[in-house]
């Protein structure tokens, strides 16, 4: 099946410091990825989509200045956190939409394991 | 207002019991349910997905339904094991312009206790 790999699997970093965590799709090409958060308890959120070649679309109230996302081959995405503070702390993960030739379900999202962050 | 609410927020259960969570919705244009499994400090995996016409589906010990018209959905598990502690996560894409959305849940946490 696809596979999702999402680098490092936990970071810890001191305040003011920058952070990339990388997701790659092992065995199919993400033309798209999404980029989700989550604290303690609470349900995933969507910061942003990454697409290839051209601007990552953010959702409303995340700063696209903070949280610098760049897609720059079919099979990597990058989400850096620029200047970390500890409110920065969370889960992070990236997902990518099956795509064909591969026969993956299209409409099924392929989960990295997860990046957690911890800012001191 | 787009949302997704499942219910219990938490269940403990003994090993070897059934259980059914549930998932209700004000998600509109529909465009499909999922389920997603998630271990802690891990990303989700699919169960299930389940479009329009759909009402139900398995993934082994796992059964969904839906009901389109009163936009409720279950997750059904079977025999459980101790391996299905997580959070289980309904979650509901609709289409917003040109664009697919996902609404999610904010999770049933599972117990399975021996």
């Amino acid at each position: 099946g696809a596979v999702v790999s999402q680098h490092p699997s936990w970071v810890i970093c001191k305040s003011g410091t920058s952070v990339k965590i990388e997701c790659r799709s092992l065995d199919f090409q993400a033309t798209t990825m999404f980029w989700y958060r989550q604290f303690p308890k609470q349900s995933l959120m969507l910061m942003a989509t990454s697409n290839e070649g051209s601007k990552a679309t953010y959702e409303q109230g995340v700063e696209k200045d903070k949280f610098l996302i760049n897609h720059a081959s079919l099979t990597l995405s990058t989400l850096t956190v620029t200047s970390a503070h500890p409110e920065d702390s969370s889960f992070y993960i990236c997902s990518a939409p099956g795509q064909p030739p591969l026969n993956l379900a299209k409409n099924i999202q392929y989960f990295g394991a997860g990046t957690r962050l911890s800012v001191l | 207002k787009n949302q997704v609410e499942q219910s219990p927020q938490s269940l403990i259960i003994l090993e070897g019991k059934n259980c059914t969570l549930q998932c209700n919705y004000t998600v509109s244009p529909f465009s499909n349910l999922r389920w997603y499994k998630q271990d802690t400090g891990r990303g989700p995996v699919s169960l299930t997905i389940m479009t329009f016409s759909e009402n139900t589906k398995s993934n082994g010990r796992y059964t969904a339904t839906l009901d389109a018209d009163t936009k409720q959905s279950s997750l059904h598990i079977t025999a459980s094991q101790l391996s299905d502690s997580a959070s289980y996560i309904c979650v509901v894409s609709f289409n917003a312009g040109n664009n697919r959305k996902l609404i999610w849940g904010l999770g049933t946490s599972l117990a399975v206790n021996p």
